[in-house]
């Protein structure tokens, strides 16, 4: 069966540090992954998507980025972590179109 | 462009009766799918139900249904029975059927069953 995993779990910082998330996946090739923000109570905003290897669509301009160095594992990072960056990142995959996605447990970021 | 609306942001209903979630959505496709999630207080999204809409009958999962109106563009979520572990917020989302694997989701309905 699937399993996807992120860590950390928690993760506090002061402004200004560097950020780097991670997303692995078992047990599937080539899935499609997603890295998500959300705010408390609010729904989820789409910031990176990957179809394969070394390949990232950005959805909103921001200072994060995204790498896929590996088939199964999704990085989230920044240089320079701003107040407004804290929230819960969530991590998704699927195997493509028509198919549901399946969401890591996330990470709650609070920059300080 | 693909939107979905979730006009209800909180909702309150006592142990074992039955409620009904909205959505609405708009695209341009043909064909694409649906699906409600669930996320309880612990943050972890669940899969609660798949709609494609090209099969007119709507699905099922044991005490979740939905109510797929196609020419309406409009996709409620039945809970019957509800349990006080149905608590959590509940997300409507569309995917494409012909333009990629992103799906676009609503900003939530939060669910409270009350003892």
């Amino acid at each position: 069966s699937q399993t996807i995993h992120q860590w950390p779990a928690t993760l506090v910082q002061p402004v200004g540090s560097p950020l780097s998330l991670e997303c692995t996946v078992e047990g599937t090739s080539n899935p499609n992954l997603y890295w998500y923000r959300q705010a408390a109570g609010r729904g989820l905003q789409l910031l990176f998507y990957s179809v394969g290897i070394g390949q990232i669509s950005s959805e909103v301009p921001q200072n994060l980025s995204a790498s896929r160095p590996q088939d199964r594992q999704f990085i989230l990072s920044s240089k320079k972590l701003l107040l407004s960056d804290s929230g819960f990142y969530l991590c998704a995959w699927n195997l493509g179109q028509g198919y549901e996605q399946y969401f890591g447990p996330g990470t709650r970021l609070t920059v300080t | 462009a693909q939107t979905v609306t979730q006009s209800q942001p909180e909702m309150s209903v006592q142990e074992a009766e039955t409620v009904t979630l909205s959505c609405t959505y708009d695209t341009s496709e043909s064909n694409y799918y649906l699906f409600w999630y669930k996320q309880p207080p612990s943050r972890q999204m669940i899969l609660v139900i798949r709609q494609e809409a090209y099969k007119q009958q709507n699905a099922t999962e044991n005490r979740f249904s939905v109510n797929f109106q196609k020419a309406a563009k409009s996709f409620s979520l039945k809970i019957s029975d509800s349990q006080l572990g149905d608590t959590a917020m509940y997300f409507c989302a569309l995917g494409p059927g012909t333009s990629g694997s992103r799906l676009t989701f609503g900003e939530g309905t939060q669910l409270t069953v009350n003892p």
